[in-house]
């Protein structure tokens, strides 16, 4: 039971322009949102992250939103570069929980020069 | 800047054999993870760890596995007895203690791939 959800398993986009990637979740109980970014044969890398008591954070080119009524969150990367591809990973955290991270299935971004 | 290792990087083992992942957290983090991602799908929680005990642990960390903090640095995730569906990247995680219930980022090992022969 996939309790967070990312649908588009591949996103292309061109350079310069922006990139949205999208998660969905089931479970109203998570109070934490973290996105990861993974090269191949390398571990998760920390990109951004939004508790649930806000709608939106942002560092830098990265800005993630958190619709907590339609139980959506969405990464803007803006301007893409060809060094932001990669996979994509949207991790949820229980509220209470030792912060044990529940992830999506991942989308590949491939940003094209 | 600080950062999560394991060892080995690579481990071949043959079915039955029992094999130790190893991983040193960022030193003053407090909570330490292991994560497995099996080939083509999600990386999958699998154990937390914290004030030398176990504190959650997911349906796969089942009796054939068993974490340990054997000294001030290392953290040691044990397969006793490996299985076929054993192969996967295994992850380390560790992260400071969160404040005023703040969740603290978990940072990532680069992982140790293993496969069960």
């Amino acid at each position: 039971d996939q309790q967070v959800k990312q649908n588009s398993p591949s996103l292309s986009v061109q350079e310069g322009r922006i990139s949205i990637l999208n998660c969905d979740y089931t479970n109203s109980m998570f109070d934490y949102f973290l996105w990861y970014k993974k090269y191949p044969a390398e571990g998760p890398t920390f990109l951004i992250s939004i508790s649930s008591i806000k709608d939106k954070n942002e560092d830098g080119r990265f800005t993630v939103f958190l619709n907590k009524s339609a139980k959506h969150l969405s990464l803007h990367i803006v301007p893409s570069q060809p060094g932001d591809s990669a996979v994509y990973f949207c991790a949820a955290v229980y509220g209470g929980s030792q912060g044990n991270l529940i992830f999506g299935k991942g989308t590949k971004l491939s940003v094209k020069p | 800047e600080p950062e999560v290792t394991q060892t080995p990087s690579h481990q071949v083992t043959q079915m039955g054999q029992e094999v130790i992942l190893r991983c040193v957290p960022i030193s003053n983090h407090l909570y330490f993870y292991w994560y497995r991602q099996i080939l083509g799908q999600k990386v999958e929680f699998l154990v937390s760890f914290y004030n030398n005990e176990i504190s959650e642990k997911s349906e796969i960390f089942d009796d054939q596995f068993s974490v340990e903090r054997p000294d001030g640095s290392n953290f040691t995730l044990k397969i006793r007895s490996t299985k076929l569906e054993d192969s996967a990247m295994y992850f380390c995680a560790s992260r400071e203690a969160g404040t005023g219930g703040v969740q603290e980022t978990q940072y990532f090992g680069p992982g140790t791939r293993l496969l069960v022969l």
